[in-house]
């Protein structure tokens, strides 16, 4: 069974810019959650989805933010790119919400100048 | 607000060495758990512990839950060059339905 895929894997920005990145699930699996992982905060939990709806939001302005689609794939999209918006982004998924490991996806490393 | 405490944040062993990382969070959990991250890469689920005094084990690796002393402990045994990598302890709270990591720690086995 193939794994978290996400697109792109590398993503250079400038400040103001806007980005979407691209989360694909495992097959069959329900929930998609997204985190944030820099140096110096570490792993932040950004949000989770499923069945197309945001069910937990982590501490994050509203520039960022996210959907689901029926077939479980996920986007999260960031406005305004400030520079500390330079991160790996991870996307998790999970068979169904509150239950059941998290499996990661590969990130996509964002860059903001 | 939870919090999740890891120690040491750096560790450097002797190879054939015994060592453990500390876990401790600040308040009830439902699941805990311990996932890998080689440089570049992304997290490698390793355990999932769910009930106090759980305990599991995978090659060199054993992992176990005081859930009463919110405590969770990874042990490696006789550590080999391949352990080397950022280890993750997580906290997992149905009712807020969100990880909540430690701040990882890096593991350097040396030969």
């Amino acid at each position: 069974k193939a794994g978290v895929t996400q697109t792109p894997r590398y993503l250079i920005k400038t400040r103001g810019q806007q980005v979407t990145l691209s989360c694909s699930p495992i097959s069959g699996h329900r929930s998609v959650s997204w985190y944030q992982q820099t140096p110096g905060q570490g792993l932040q939990f950004l949000f989770e989805y499923f069945s197309e709806t945001q069910r937990n939001k982590g501490n994050f302005p509203g520039r960022f933010s996210g959907r689901q689609f029926s077939n479980s794939r996920s986007e999260m999209n960031v406005s305004t790119l400030e520079l500390g918006d330079s991160a790996l982004y991870l996307c998790a998924s999970s068979l169904n919400f509150g239950t059941d490991t998290q499996y990661f996806g590969p990130g996509t490393r964002l860059t903001v100048l | 607000e939870l919090k999740v405490e890891q120690n040491p944040l750096f560790l450097s062993m002797q190879e054939g060495k015994n060592y453990t990382i500390y876990c401790n969070y600040s308040t009830t959990s439902d699941r805990l758990y311990w996932y890998r991250q080689d440089p570049g890469k992304s997290l490698e689920s390793l355990f999932v512990l769910l009930s106090n005094g759980a305990v599991k084990q995978e090659g060199r690796l054993m992992a176990s839950l005081d859930t009463k002393a919110r405590l969770s402990t990874l042990h490696i045994t006789a550590a080999v060059h391949d352990l080397s990598a950022t280890y993750f302890c997580a906290v997992d709270q149905i009712t807020a339905r969100q990880l909540t990591f430690g701040s990882g720690t890096q593991l350097t086995v040396l030969p």
